[in-house]
């Protein structure tokens, strides 16, 4: 049973530009969230996509997006990078039809803006 | 911005002594979570308890829950080197959209 994955686990960008990340949930799982974790700190929640659409969202600009595929896995979009961005990204997905409230976390990507 | 508040920040102990942390949190809560990160990587979840639970156990884990305080605490019973890790407390709102809010989490380091 694959766990959640994402990619790229690594990566680096300059100011300005734009980055994309991709969350395939766990199989069966229909929601995936997303999380920001800057270093030292606990993750703080981005938004969560069901059925294609965003369903919740932190307190993140709109330089942040997303999106869910029919086959439930994600994107996360940053436009015009800031020095700021620079963190772990991670994506959780669980099964919202059944109640589950657990959220199982990917390896994250790491991502630095020079 | 992260409701729960954690202590101590670090904790270093010697292999098969106990371990504790606290996590405190400020609104109404759906449920309370408890969670394991390796050197930056990816979270592993450890035990959920709910708002109505007051105890729970799993393995070497045992969790507590005082509603009325607003806390909680994680205990690893005879700890093993395999067990330094960041461990975090996240909430899930009364309202249980889906959003975890993470507390700054407790570094644990055993030492051999």
């Amino acid at each position: 049973d694959a766990g959640v994955t994402q990619s790229p686990t690594h990566l680096i960008k300059t100011r300005g530009q734009q980055v994309t990340l991709r969350c395939s949930p766990k199989s069966g799982h229909d929601t995936v969230s997303w999380y920001q974790q800057a270093l030292g700190q606990g993750p703080q929640f981005i938004f969560q996509y069901y059925e294609e659409e965003e369903r919740q969202r932190g307190n993140f600009p709109d330089r942040f997006s997303g999106h869910q595929f029919p086959n439930y896995s994600s994107e996360l979009n940053v436009n015009a990078l800031l020095l700021g961005d620079s963190a772990l990204y991670l994506c959780a997905s669980s099964l919202v039809a059944s109640g589950e409230e657990t959220q199982y976390f990917g390896p994250g990507t790491r991502l630095l803006v020079l | 911005s992260q409701q729960g508040e954690e202590d101590p920040q670090a904790l270093s102990i010697q292999e098969g002594e106990n371990a504790t942390m606290n996590c405190s949190y400020k609104t109404s809560i759906n449920n309370l979570q408890w969670y394991r990160q390796n050197s930056g990587r990816g979270l592993v979840h450890l035990i959920l308890i709910r708002s109505n639970e007051r105890e729970k156990h799993s393995g070497r884990l045992r969790v507590t829950h005082d509603t009325s305080k607003k806390s909680s605490s994680l205990l690893i019973t005879a700890s093993r080197a395999a067990d330094t890790a960041s461990y975090f407390c996240a909430t899930l709102g009364s309202s249980n959209t889906g959003k975890l809010i993470f507390g700054q989490g407790t570094t644990l380091q055993v030492k051999p």
